[in-house]
C-alpha cells in the first residue's frame, strides 16, 4: 500500500464551486504540506503543518485554506475555484530531525490530484 | 521570486550520454540542496542531496557538484539510461522550518 495517499487522483469542477483534496499518510510523519505543480513554474509550497496545531502559508497560500484532521490526514480546500488554480496538486510528508543545521528533511510525496477548474 | 533558477528546461541526450542540469541560489542562508526525480503521474522523490560544506556527492551514476562561492550546484548523471528520462528538480532549504524552495524543473529525455 501506498504510504501518502491522494484523493481523488482527477477533478474537474466549475469556477466558483468549493472543492476539497485529501491526503492521508501511513509514514508516522508529523509533518505534511501541500504544492502545486505548474509548467515552468516548478513546485511552490501552499500551506505547511508541523503537526495538528501548527499550520503555517506557504508562498502562494491566497485563495486555499487547509485542516489538519489528524497527524495522518491533511486537507486542502479551495473554497471558490478559479481557472487559474488549474493544477497538479501533491501533499507531501517529513518526519521531524530536530534543529541540527545539516539534518536534512526528505519529503514523501503522494502521487498527485490534477484539477481542473472549468 | 524565484529564489531557485534551474535550467535547462528539457534535455535530449543520447543513451550513454552525461547530461547535465544546472541550478543557481540567491540566499545564503539555504544549507541542504535536494534534487527530486519525479516520472510521469507520479509524484517527485528524492535522488540525492548535499550540504554546502562539501563540494561533491555521488551516488551511483548520480553526483551532485556544489560551488558555494559561485552559489550553484549541478546534476550530472553518467553512463545515461532510457529509464532516466524523467523530469528533475533542484531544491534548497534552510533553518529548522526545512521547507523547500523548488526550481522550475528539467525535462530529460534519454534515447535508446
Amino acid at each position: 500500500d501506498a504510504d501518502v495517499t491522494q484523493t481523488p487522483r482527477n477533478r474537474i469542477t466549475k469556477t466558483g464551486k468549493r472543492i476539497m483534496l485529501e491526503c492521508s499518510q501511513t509514514k508516522g510523519h508529523d509533518r505534511m504540506y501541500w504544492y502545486r505543480q505548474d509548467p515552468g513554474l516548478g513546485l511552490r509550497l501552499i500551506y505547511y503543518s508541523f503537526d495538528v496545531k501548527d499550520i503555517n502559508k506557504g508562498e502562494i497560500s491566497d485563495g486555499y485554506s487547509v485542516s489538519r484532521q489528524a497527524q495522518a490526514k491533511f486537507s486542502l480546500s479551495l473554497e471558490s475555484a478559479i481557472p487559474n488554480q488549474t493544477a497538479l496538486y501533491f501533499c507531501a510528508t517529513s518526519a521531524n530531525y530536530g534543529t541540527v543545521p545539516w539534518s536534512y528533511n526528505e519529503q514523501f510525496f503522494g502521487p498527485g490530484t490534477r484539477l481542473t477548474v472549468l | 521570486q524565484q529564489q531557485v533558477k534551474q535550467s535547462p528546461q528539457s534535455l535530449i541526450v543520447q543513451k550513454g550520454g552525461i547530461p547535465i542540469i544546472n541550478c543557481a541560489y540567491e540566499n545564503t542562508a539555504f544549507d541542504y540542496f535536494p534534487w527530486y526525480q519525479q516520472f510521469p503521474g507520479k509524484g517527485p522523490a528524492l535522488l540525492i542531496a548535499i550540504r554546502p560544506d562539501v563540494s561533491e556527492k555521488k551516488e551511483g551514476r548520480f553526483t551532485i557538484s556544489f560551488n558555494k562561492s559561485a552559489k550553484q550546484f549541478s546534476l550530472h548523471i553518467m553512463d545515461s539510461q532510457p529509464g532516466d528520462s524523467a523530469t528533475y528538480f533542484c531544491a534548497a532549504s534552510r533553518g529548522s522550518a526545512r521547507q523547500l524552495t523548488f526550481g522550475s524543473g528539467t525535462q530529460l529525455t534519454v534515447l535508446p
